[in-house]
């Protein structure tokens, strides 16, 4: 089973609009990250937060982090067509990596 | 450096042969794990190598599979007697140190088994 559940499952929005994703997870973890994947291509890692963090910026992108919840959100601003993509958590409760199904944004002209 | 290079990109094989699969990582990365994903999913963690040291190898699915890294750069993923359920995307990362845990990660290799 997998350690993180994102939602929604697929997402689409103008341009110009916001994109939030959420994650849940299960098990305790040292941080929480997020990766980028775009159709054919492998992941390319997007931020890290640690599990005493609350929240963390990284130009466009905004990721909160709430422990007692077990959940992280995804916040990208201002989307732009390139950011059609899906979009992972991973976290490694134990000595392992382990990833949501994903959220599929689709950013429409 | 170059980022982490997989090749074939694609393979198609026929029910039963063997394949293998290459990973190249980011030079100087001790570090290196394979995934498999399926269409629309994420990631599936299958092993992980810290220099040629296997310390992990929970996730492969079954004995038909099997990965090396002798001299713990350049690995290798082998899949024998490949069943259609092993059509996947396998994907490589490498990090520059466990605990790091950023991992970067090379565009795959798409599995097709006829």
């Amino acid at each position: 089973s997998q350690q993180g559940e994102e939602d929604p499952q697929a997402l689409s929005i103008q341009e110009g609009e916001n994109a939030t994703m959420n994650c849940s997870y299960k098990t305790s973890i040292n941080n929480l990250q997020w990766y980028r994947q775009n159709s054919g291509r492998g992941l390319v890692h997007l931020i890290l937060i640690r599990s005493n963090e609350r929240e963390k910026h990284s130009g466009r992108l905004r990721v909160t982090l709430d422990t007692s919840k077990k959940s992280s959100s995804l916040l990208i601003t201002a989307s732009r067509a390139a950011d059609t993509a899906s979009y992972f958590c991973a976290t490694a409760p134990g000595q392992n990596f382990v990833f949501g199904p994903g959220t599929r944004l689709s950013v429409l002209p | 450096g170059a980022g982490v290079s997989q090749s074939p990109r694609y393979k198609v094989a026929k029910r039963g042969q063997d394949v293998a699969l290459r990973c190249d990582p980011i030079s100087g990365h001790v570090s290196l794990f394979w995934y498999q994903q399926a269409l629309g999913q994420g990631p599936e963690f299958l092993t992980y190598f810290q220099n040629e040291a296997q310390l992990d190898k929970s996730g492969l699915p079954s004995d038909r599979f099997f990965a090396e890294r002798p001299e713990g750069s350049v690995s290798t993923l082998k899949i024998q007697r490949t069943q259609q359920e092993d059509s996947a995307v396998y994907l490589c990362a490498s990090s520059w140190r466990r605990m790091e845990n950023i991992q970067y990660f090379g565009a795959g290799t798409r599995l097709s088994v006829l």
